[in-house]
């Protein structure tokens, strides 16, 4: 499975756009790139998956690059609530591996 | 749906004694799915289970740990004897179906604490 880095945290005031990086250079052409977020201790809350294309839903944006090494998810207007860890995820064969995550912090 | 129900919530033990825990999966997922946080570990896969079969359990650390899925709504994680290394958070999660597109849906995890 791909092993996937994210800086361990960021910050992001409130209102504004949340970019978060993530690089997967050894990603293989049948992983995909999943996020997911855990606020304080709760489960680990999905948020977006992709493969190649860039995809969006009612919490985030996916953007991949076209070599698919990297990708960022982006959070259109952060509030406090989306203070939490996010995980990027390379995912296949049934098994998702959480690294570290990257702490967001959104500051007012 | 109720969602990913785990139970209980809190748990503490003494070392030695044997400990249990359970989750109920979400109606209709064929995957299942136990994890373990710590602070210094982060989130470990431990074990999966597909159609209540285990897959893959190279990530239970030792013979202490077994998990059983007797069926689709039912499964434990039962640690037999406890020690205080396995104060965690342990995590229960279910997907309707397996390959890449699909997510995971997480239970709201079981503290655990052997003093």
């Amino acid at each position: 499975d791909a092993k996937t880095t994210q800086p361990t945290s960021m910050d992001c005031a409130e209102g504004r756009a949340a970019n978060l990086p993530c690089n997967h250079s050894t990603i293989s052409g049948n992983e995909y790139v999943y996020w997911y977020r855990q606020i304080h201790s709760q489960g680990p809350q999905y948020i977006i998956h992709g493969l190649k294309n860039n995809e969006t839903n009612e919490m985030a944006s996916l953007i991949i690059t076209e070599d698919r090494k990297s990708s960022t998810l982006i959070l259109p207007h952060a509030t406090l609530r989306d203070t939490a860890v996010y995980y990027c995820i390379a995912y296949n064969f049934n098994k998702f591996y959480f690294g570290s995550g990257t702490k967001l912090n959104v500051k007012p | 749906d109720a969602g990913v129900i785990q139970s209980p919530r809190h748990e503490v033990t003494e070392m030695g004694q044997e400990v249990t825990l359970r989750c109920k999966p979400i109606s209709g997922h064929d995957y299942l799915f136990w994890y373990r946080q710590t602070m210094m570990r982060g989130l470990e896969l431990l074990i999966y289970f597909n159609n209540n079969v285990p897959i893959d359990d190279s990530g239970m650390p030792e013979d202490r740990f077994s998990a059983k899925m007797p069926n689709a709504s039912f499964s434990t994680l039962k640690i037999q004897p406890s020690e205080p290394r396995d104060s965690a958070v342990y995590f229960c999660a279910s997907s309707p179906y397996g390959g890449g597109g699909t997510e995971a849906f997480f239970g709201q995890g079981t503290r655990l604490t052997v003093v």
